[in-house]
């Protein structure tokens, strides 16, 4: 079975300072991968997909297969980026995500 | 806007009652999800449709029911409700080879 997990359930960082958080999967084949952000229990939004490897408000991630990880990353944390964060895969397309317990950022001017 | 609309946004119900609660994905979408959110779970996936048969079945209780209709609009039917199935409930649709796209939720407590 798929599994997706997010070791940190909090991360405080201080505004400019590097952010990076870690997603971790467990899939024998090639899943896609993506981030979504969900801010103050509203709906959660598509932050980045694999496959596109483009860059949405700062935030990159990149696919390491050998490594099975997906971390997030931004190079200066801003205050507006203070959220919840969930890593979430999909075996093929048109197939439920299955998602990380996700990572409440939080940061701190 | 994630062009999924969800109704209604809160609803307040007493145990042992049955709610509906009703998703209209995004133009064009065929496959519509349903997930619940709790604080103390996270996000579950509970059920998903493609095109009004039903594809995929996660953590969904017998209590619980869902449909997709021609129109491929979604209702998710929650039966004998308890406590603990207070929580959000978002909807998600998508098209082929396209991510989810989520609705706002419904957030459903019951007392």
């Amino acid at each position: 079975a798929q599994r997706v997990t997010q070791p940190e359930k909090l991360l405080s960082v201080f505004k400019g300072a590097p952010v990076e958080l870690k997603c971790n999967y467990s899939y024998s084949g090639s899943p896609e991968l993506f981030w979504y952000v969900q801010y103050s229990r509203q709906r959660l939004q598509l932050l980045l997909r694999h496959i596109s490897r483009e860059s949405i408000k700062g935030f990159t991630a990149d696919l390491n297969k050998g490594e099975t990880s997906f971390h997030l990353k931004k190079p200066f944390a801003q205050e507006e980026d203070s959220a919840m964060y969930y890593c979430a895969l999909s075996v093929t397309g048109n197939t439920p995500l299955v998602f990380g317990k996700g990572t409440r950022l939080s940061v701190i001017a | 806007d994630s062009g999924v609309t969800q109704t209604p946004k809160h609803l307040i119900t007493a145990t042992g009652q049955r709610v509906t609660l009703r998703c209209s994905p995004r133009s064009g979408d065929l496959s519509v999800y349903w997930y619940q959110q709790s604080l103390d779970q996270g996000l579950q996936f509970l059920i998903q449709y493609y095109n009004g048969e039903e594809r995929a079945k996660g953590n969904i209780l017998e209590r619980f029911s869902a449909q997709q209709f021609p129109d491929l609009h979604s209702e998710l039917n929650l039966s004998s409700l308890e406590l603990g199935d207070s929580a959000l409930y978002f909807c998600a649709s998508s098209g082929l080879g396209q991510p989810a796209f989520f609705g706002q939720g419904t957030r459903l407590t019951v007392v």
